[in-house]
């Protein structure tokens, strides 16, 4: 098993560029949620997919848009890329039943 | 803003000697988790803990929480140079609906060898 993988791996974006982060999973997770990391911090919730079909904003929603497009998969999209929007995106997933999240490796985010 | 808030936020140690780690949070919890993050890599669970459960352990691990302070401690005994990372807590709020892990902004241990 793969677990919760995310491309790119790496991506540098000019101020008002658009782009989708994807992150895919193969552990049969209901959920799946995206988080932000900035520098010396927790991470923060996007938003999140309770389950396929749903979406809703976590605690730091603006600037990005979601699509839970099957129970696999789940993409983050960024319309026009701000420097604020610097950071490091994670991708979480967790079984229902279940407490404990998975996260995929990450993509580092720069926008100039 | 994120609940939880985690002290000390860095930790340097002799390998061999123990790491103490405290998280504090703000409202219920149906339980509180730790992580462990290695440079540039995601998160990995570490182990959890329930709101009714005072102290559990796991190998090297040993976490308590007591629900009426509204923290919860993470000891790393016998310290390796592989433990070198960031620790951060999550607490599992108690809401209604999908479960919303809110992240400390953790505590970054380094092992000396």
């Amino acid at each position: 098993n793969a677990g919760v993988t995310q491309t790119p791996k790496f991506q540098v974006l000019k101020t008002g560029q658009s782009m989708t982060l994807q992150c895919a999973q193969d552990m049969n997770h209901n959920s799946m949620y995206w988080y932000r990391q900035d520098p010396g911090m927790g991470l923060r919730l996007i938003y999140y997919s309770a389950s396929e079909g749903t979406t809703d904003k976590g605690e730091v929603p603006n600037g990005y848009n979601v699509s839970r497009l099957n129970k696999r998969e789940f993409s983050l999209r960024l319309e026009s890329a701000a420097p604020s929007q610097t950071s490091v995106y994670f991708c979480g997933g967790r079984s229902s039943g279940l407490e404990t999240q998975y996260f995929g490796p990450g993509t580092r985010l720069l926008v100039l | 803003s994120q609940q939880g808030e985690e002290d000390p936020q860095a930790l340097s140690i002799q390998e061999g000697e123990n790491a103490t780690m405290n998280c504090s949070y703000k409202t219920s919890i149906n339980n509180l988790q730790w992580y462990r993050q290695n440079s540039g890599r995601g998160l990995v669970h570490l182990i959890l803990i329930r709101s009714n459960e005072r102290e559990k352990h796991s190998g090297r691990l040993r976490v308590t929480l007591d629900t009426s302070k509204k923290s919860s401690s993470l000891l790393i005994t016998a310290s390796r140079a592989a433990d070198t990372a960031s620790y951060f807590c999550a607490t599992d709020p108690y809401l209604q609906g999908a479960q919303k892990l809110v992240f400390g902004q953790g505590t970054r241990l380094t092992i000396n060898p």
